[in-house]
């Protein structure tokens, strides 16, 4: 069965700290796709990233980072120097691969991020 | 671009009434997702469309839920006699292809209050 673990239910920081954000994820398909969403106060879902189980590279995007490793199924995101507009609730997801056709999304519980000015 | 949408952006409904929520998903996008999103939890996933075709219902609670999207754009999720364990955001998603790397993108969600 397909899982994804967000360990860290509400993480608090100050504004300007690093934060990281953990996502485990059980599969035992050898193709798969990680993503990590954001979800404002508005309740939108905002798409951040999209990462192959074939493509190990780590990704910069300005202050964010991810972080994935197959060897300990992680897909971690880092936040740094944290502003008061990366308040929000932070989903990782993983969807399979269907014969090439897409998969739904499994998301974890989500962590929910509040930077204090 | 125009990005997905949804309507109602909220409902309330009494217990027992039929509710309708509307997604008009990214023009052109073949692939359309529902998901069901209770507060503190992630979206779980209710139903998929590829065109027109529901080609995957299996996370729809019970038979009391109901999608269509006949002409391949617009999407419709139908709830029969309403229950209060139905509260919750419903999120709509679509994707361009039907490829497996695609991304969703996500509409801003309709909440649904049933009393």
């Amino acid at each position: 069965a397909q899982k994804v673990t967000q360990a860290q239910t509400e993480i608090s920081v100050v504004e300007k700290e690093d934060v990281t954000l953990d996502c485990v994820y059980e599969t035992r398909d050898t193709t798969y796709y990680l993503f990590w969403y954001k979800q404002p106060p508005s309740g939108e879902l905002v798409f951040l990233i999209r990462r192959n189980s074939f493509d190990e590279q780590n990704e910069i995007s300005g202050r964010y980072s991810w972080n994935f490793q197959k060897s300990t199924s992680s897909f971690n995101f880092t936040i740094t120097a944290s502003q008061v507009v990366d308040s929000a609730v932070y989903f990782c997801a993983l969807s399979l691969n269907y014969g090439g056709s897409q998969g739904n999304l499994i998301f974890g519980k989500g962590t929910k991020l509040s930077v204090k000015p | 671009g125009a990005g997905v949408s949804q309507s109602p952006r909220y409902k309330v409904a009494k217990r027992g009434q039929d509710v309708a929520l509307r997604c008009d998903p990214i023009s052109g996008h073949v692939s359309l997702f529902w998901y069901q999103q209770a507060l503190g939890q992630g979206p779980e996933f209710l139903t998929y469309f590829q065109n027109e075709a529901q080609l995957d219902k299996s996370g729809l609670p019970s038979d009391r839920f109901f999608a269509e999207r006949p002409e391949g754009s617009v999407s419709t999720l139908k709830i029969q006699r309403t229950q209060q364990e139905d509260s919750a955001v419903y999120l709509c998603a679509s994707s361009s292809t039907r490829g497996a790397r695609e991304t969703q993108y996500f509409g801003p969600g309709t909440r649904l209050l049933v009393l």
